[in-house]
């Protein structure tokens, strides 16, 4: 069963670049059937799509973000990235990992989520 | 990018069915059968229930079926039970800008 995990600091200063790793168990990040992405939930509030990758490296951003964001993919370690520079207390959230179906608007496994807080 | 509109709320009894829905424009709702619901129990991760308009992941209880009406997509919950308290999400594929995607603000539903 394909799971994913979440990893990184827990507490960025403002202005500083935040990054998160996304480490895929159970099966290959290298498969052509997905894309792999990042989404977030700032405290109290609903979800935002933050941009996605496939496996080949293409890459998608939500336009609000683009300018601060970059997704990477390590297939050789079954992982991707997430960068997003320039943060503010805006940014605080807790940020998932997620599959959706290539040609398809489901994502269907999701990480736990982990806390990312911006404060000096 | 403006996320999808959702009721802020709903509310239902035990076994009765509700409908909670989604209203976006034609460039994500009603022109791609792309939209997908999740639920989402406090602190905890979002769960697929619907995708691509109304299939129903397996596992997932029959109660919940989905629909689509122009640039309106519907989530109904029949049967309702005190476990279906929960945020639900829609989401869909929208080609205003770049390619991406788009959520709806969150519906809490309340089981009475």
């Amino acid at each position: 069963q394909l799971q994913l995990q979440e990893s990184g600091p827990g507490l960025v200063k403002p202005s500083e670049t935040l990054s998160l790793t996304c480490t895929v168990s159970g099966g290959s990040i290298s498969s052509s059937s997905y894309y792999w992405g990042w989404i977030r939930q700032p405290p109290g509030k609903g979800l935002e799509w933050i941009g996605s990758i496939y496996y080949s490296g293409s890459t998608y951003y939500n336009p609000s973000l683009k300018s601060r964001v970059t997704i990477s993919v390590d297939t050789s370690k079954n992982q991707f990235s997430l960068k997003l520079s320039s943060v503010t207390a805006a940014d605080t959230a807790v940020y998932y990992c997620a599959r959706r179906g290539y040609g398809s608007g489901r994502v269907d496994v999701w990480g736990q989520g982990t806390t990312v807080t911006v404060s000096s | 990018q403006s996320a999808l509109t959702q009721p802020a709320s709903v509310s239902g009894s035990p076994g009765q069915s509700i409908t909670i829905s989604c209203t976006g424009t034609s460039s994500d709702v009603g022109g791609y059968n792309y939209v997908s619901w999740y639920q989402q129990h406090p602190g905890k991760a979002p769960k697929l229930m619907i995708y691509d308009v109304s299939n129903r992941p397996s596992g997932v209880s029959n109660r919940f079926s989905g629909s689509k009406s122009g640039n309106t997509a519907s989530l109904t919950i029949s049967g309702l039970q005190a476990e279906d308290e929960a945020d639900y999400y829609c989401s869909s594929y929208t080609s205003s800008s770049t390619p991406n995607w788009v959520f709806g603000g969150g519906t809490k539903l309340t089981v009475l």
